[in-house]
């Protein structure tokens, strides 16, 4: 597969239980974002990685949102003490390098739903 | 980043050209102008991406004025598998990219 991998592609969940989501970006590619997606709206920018380093997380909606990468490769989105209002579907993407002017490339996401 | 500012909706009907205006009012001087298209259940795909002028791939057109303020994403005789949500981003870098809701096309046959 060339493409960005998630997975799971769906799991549902109890409330206050800790999900991990995984992302397998395109080899090569040195940059690796996460983005919510709520129900008919947009993409809503979480983190992004360059190589293992993640510059800015404030994008992480609170503190129970965190982000890892090793071996600039996989990356893990974790969520402790899931509530309601995080059931989305979490997308990943990777690029060859960061910034605008290179695409990025999607997954099909992690769809999320807490019970 | 400049925000962008595009129809919530569009309707079309086979074989027309499309066109998707999107308002980039604040746009900065090392900013691109990149559209991206959505289908139902997968996520977002690169469709083109310019800085001025015009530009053209196998899928598209953009069209961007001199003044850069807006840009135009022209979908040549769209088929029914056109129907998707088209986000129009502007931007440097990729830091806390803002994708908006999109412009949901929806193709009739």
């Amino acid at each position: 597969g060339a493409g960005v991998s998630q997975s799971p592609s769906n799991k549902v969940t109890e409330k206050g239980k800790d999900v991990e989501l995984r992302c397998d970006p395109i080899s090569g590619h040195t940059a690796l974002y996460w983005y919510r997606q709520r129900l008919g709206q947009g993409l809503e920018f979480l983190i992004y990685f360059q190589g293992n380093s993640a510059p800015d997380k404030s994008g992480l909606p609170s503190d129970r949102f965190s982000a890892e990468r090793t071996g600039e490769s996989v990356s893990t989105l974790t969520i402790q003490r899931t509530q309601q209002e995080d059931s989305a579907v979490y997308l990943c993407a990777s690029s060859l390098i960061q910034g605008l002017a290179e695409p990025q490339h999607f997954g099909d996401g992690t769809r999320l739903s807490i019970l | 980043l400049a925000k962008t500012t595009q129809p919530i909706s569009m309707d079309s009907y086979e074989g027309q050209e499309v066109n998707i205006t999107c308002s980039h009012n604040n746009i900065a001087t090392n900013d691109y102008i990149t559209w991206y298209q959505q289908f139902p259940s997968q996520g977002p795909r690169f469709i083109i991406q310019g800085y001025k002028t015009k530009v053209t791939n196998e899928v598209a057109s953009l069209f961007i004025p001199a003044d850069r303020k807006s840009s135009t994403l022209s979908l040549p005789r769209v088929s029914l598998s056109d129907t998707a949500v088209y986000y129009c981003l502007v931007g440097d870098t990729t830091d806390k990219l803002i994708f908006g809701t999109g412009t949901r096309l929806q193709v009739f046959p």
